[in-house]
């Protein structure tokens, strides 16, 4: 049973304007929010973070935002520009007790057209 | 720095063979982790270690071995390859499991088993 789900396999936004990403959780323990980014070939790459005790962090162009009673989050991309183009996995974590494993979702392929 | 490095890159085995992934990395971090990635999947832990001669089960640990001789290096191990193990390897490292820790993944593996 997938803990993390993504379940838009892809997304295809016009460069300028507003990309969201969205990931639904289903276990109730996972207190920390991870999205990372991956180019073809490539490992992927940390992107920005939340804390369950958040509920929105922001870093320049990226925000994510939580919803922890839909148990739900979202990241906002604005303004989105080509090099975005890649695949972003929503990852979530139980810092008190799993060692720092992260479970995945399956990823949202984001394609910026210019 | 070289950050998280893996050899080989890509890899062809016929079942029944065996092999051994490297990673290796120069950012003296405690943890390392092991992930798969399949088609359409999201990356799933396959060992870890918290420390020098330590490892654990991740959430795919079978027909898989780890090591973990040296701070630097996790070795990932198949005794005897299937079809089913055909995958991206990606190999990860962290300097704790404190949240905003984050895991820096190296490049991939590429192992298609015959």
């Amino acid at each position: 049973d997938q803990q993390v789900k993504q379940n838009s396999p892809s997304l295809s936004v016009q460069e300028g304007r507003i990309s969201i990403l969205n990931c639904d959780y289903t276990n109730s323990m996972f207190d920390y929010f991870l999205w990372y980014k991956k180019y073809p070939a490539e490992g992927p790459t940390f992107l920005i973070s939340i804390s369950s005790i958040k509920d929105k962090n922001e870093d320049g162009r990226f925000t994510v935002f939580l919803n922890k009673s839909a148990k739900h989050l979202s990241l906002h991309i604005v303004p989105s520009q080509p090099g975005d183009s890649a695949v972003y996995f929503c990852a979530a974590m139980n810092y008190g007790g799993s060692q720092g494993n992260l479970i995945f979702g399956k990823g949202t392929k984001l394609s910026v057209k210019p | 720095n070289a950050g998280v490095t893996q050899t080989p890159k890509f890899r062809v085995l016929k079942t029944g063979q065996s092999m051994t992934l490297l990673c290796a990395q120069d950012m003296n971090h405690e943890y390392m982790y092991w992930y798969r990635q399949d088609p359409g999947m999201g990356l799933r832990l396959i060992h870890y270690s918290v420390g020098e001669g330590t490892t654990a089960k991740g959430e795919v640990p079978d027909g898989y071995n780890v090591s973990r001789l040296k701070k630097q290096n996790f070795l990932l191990g198949l005794e005897s390859a299937a079809p089913s193990q055909t995958s991206v390897y990606f190999c990860a490292s962290s300097y704790s499991i404190a949240a905003g820790s984050e895991q820096f993944f190296g490049p991939g593996t590429r192992l298609t088993v015959l």
